[in-house]
């Protein structure tokens, strides 16, 4: 699976979009790219995932850029329970490859 | 649905004592997955099982690990003996795999391990 680069953390304000952004120069045709969280003492959660068109749902939107080589997830109104570890993950759909987590971005939001 | 049961929640034992983690999958998922997760190295997979058959396995770190699932709805994950490196929080996922959408992994809260 390729991989990817991430910011160690960042800061964001109560109410504002969080722009959380990814790299994934080496991503191959047949890789989706997917979102999960950590929230402290919690196991890891699902959060969105796409191929090469934007993804929206109720928790973020997914923005992939057209040579597919960044991404950018969106929290449109962080609250302080987003306060969280973000992972963004590389991997190709199905099969028997599975999901391999790097560092993360250590999201905080500040009121 | 309850999501994905790991129990107990904390466990704290001595060095050389066996440990049972146990857990429990969302009805219908056909995939399990164990991770650890530590400070230093992040979260770890250490093996997984499809249709109640260990698929990979390489994960582990030594022979004092061991994964079981008897049967669709239960696995455990041994360690005999323990040692204070074995400290961790260790978390199991299950998915269902369908072939036409790419469920995502649900993970379970974990079982924060401490050998003293």
């Amino acid at each position: 699976d390729a991989k990817t680069t991430q910011p160690p953390s960042m800061d964001c304000a109560e109410g504002r979009a969080a722009n959380l952004p990814c790299n994934h120069s080496t991503i191959s045709g047949n890789e989706y790219v997917y979102w999960y969280r950590q929230i402290h003492s919690q196991g890891p959660q699902y959060i969105i995932h796409g191929l090469k068109n934007n993804e929206t749902n109720e928790m973020a939107s997914l923005i992939i850029t057209e040579d597919r080589k960044s991404s950018t997830l969106i929290l449109p109104h962080a609250t302080l329970r987003d306060t969280a570890v973000y992972y963004c993950i590389v991997r190709v759909y199905g099969g028997n490859t599975t999901l391999v987590f790097g560092k993360g971005t250590r999201l905080s939001v500040i009121a | 649905d309850a999501g994905v049961i790991q129990s107990p929640r904390h466990e704290v034992t001595e060095m050389g004592q066996e440990v049972t983690l146990r857990c429990k999958p969302i009805s219908g998922h056909d995939y399990l997955f164990w991770y650890r997760q530590t400070m230093m190295r992040g979260l770890e997979l250490l093996i997984y099982f499809n249709n109640n058959v260990p698929i990979d396995d390489s994960g582990m770190p030594e022979d004092r690990f061991s994964a079981k699932m008897p049967n669709a709805s239960f696995s455990t994950l041994k360690i005999q003996p323990s040692e204070p490196r074995d400290s961790a929080v260790y978390f199991c996922a299950s998915t269902d795999r369908d072939r036409l959408h790419n469920s995502p992994l649900h993970f379970g809260n974990g079982t924060r391990l401490t050998v003293t």
